[in-house]
């Protein structure tokens, strides 16, 4: 199975409310990373969390880090329409070159 | 600065035809690497390279080449292409990987849409 998953798959919220969105993984990592993929669009960068690093926050977003369980979390607060977008996480494995990504999550918000 | 550019956005290709994607980044970029992306499956990753003249093997390679002969472009060819490789292709560039382990963020191309009958 693959490195990141994601929970839950889909996610449909009202205007205004926050969305939590969860991701696992099984291996030793470097960093975590949430990126961010409006339909039919590329992947856009939206954070970054180092291993030694527990929160961080940018505008809207806030991500947690828990290494000892091997899972991080995306909250996104006061959503609004233009956050409907597929949501995926991203692990750097310590000693490799690239990312690996989770299966995402479907992120609707509704008017 | 354009960014990432992937060539073309569609093709449709029937089993057994080959055919090359380009992707071209602007931001001087050490390392490229070439995504597919299937319904429920998220990206796999298929090759990527981490300098002019490299390239290495992702998670899912079989079926595919690539080369890096210019710093700004990866190309991705598909041989002899099989329905199996319908899919959406991304190709990703970043800075190089720090020795502290300072991950840096993929920048995405738009995609390339592929068909294959």
């Amino acid at each position: 199975s693959q490195q990141g998953e994601e929970d839950p798959q889909a996610l449909s919220i009202q205007e205004g409310e926050n969305a939590t969105m969860n991701c696992s993984y099984k291996t030793s990592i470097n960093n975590l990373q949430w990126y961010r993929q409006n339909s039919g669009r590329g992947l856009v960068h939206l954070i970054l969390i180092r291993s030694n690093e527990r929160e961080k926050h940018s505008g809207r977003l806030r991500v947690t880090l828990d290494t000892s369980k091997k899972s991080s979390s995306l909250l996104i607060t006061a959503s609004r329409a233009a956050d409907t977008a597929s949501y995926f996480c991203a692990t750097a494995i310590q000693g490799a070159q690239k990312l690996v990504f989770g299966q995402g999550t479907r992120l609707t918000i509704n008017p | 600065n354009a960014g990432v550019t992937q060539t073309p956005k569609f093709r449709v290709l029937k089993t057994g035809q080959s055919m090359t994607l380009l992707c071209a980044q602007d931001m001087n970029h050490e390392y490229m690497y070439w995504y597919r992306q299937d319904p429920g499956m998220g990206l796999r990753l298929i090759h990527y390279s981490v300098g002019e003249g490299t390239t290495a093997k992702g998670e899912v390679p079989d079926g595919y080449n690539v080369s890096r002969l210019k710093k700004q472009n990866f190309l991705l060819g598909l041989e002899s292409a099989a329905p199996s490789q319908t899919s959406v292709y991304f190709c990703a560039s970043s800075y190089p990987w720090g020795l502290a382990g300072a991950y840096n963020e993929q920048f995405f191309g738009p995609g390339t849409r592929l068909t294959v009958l």
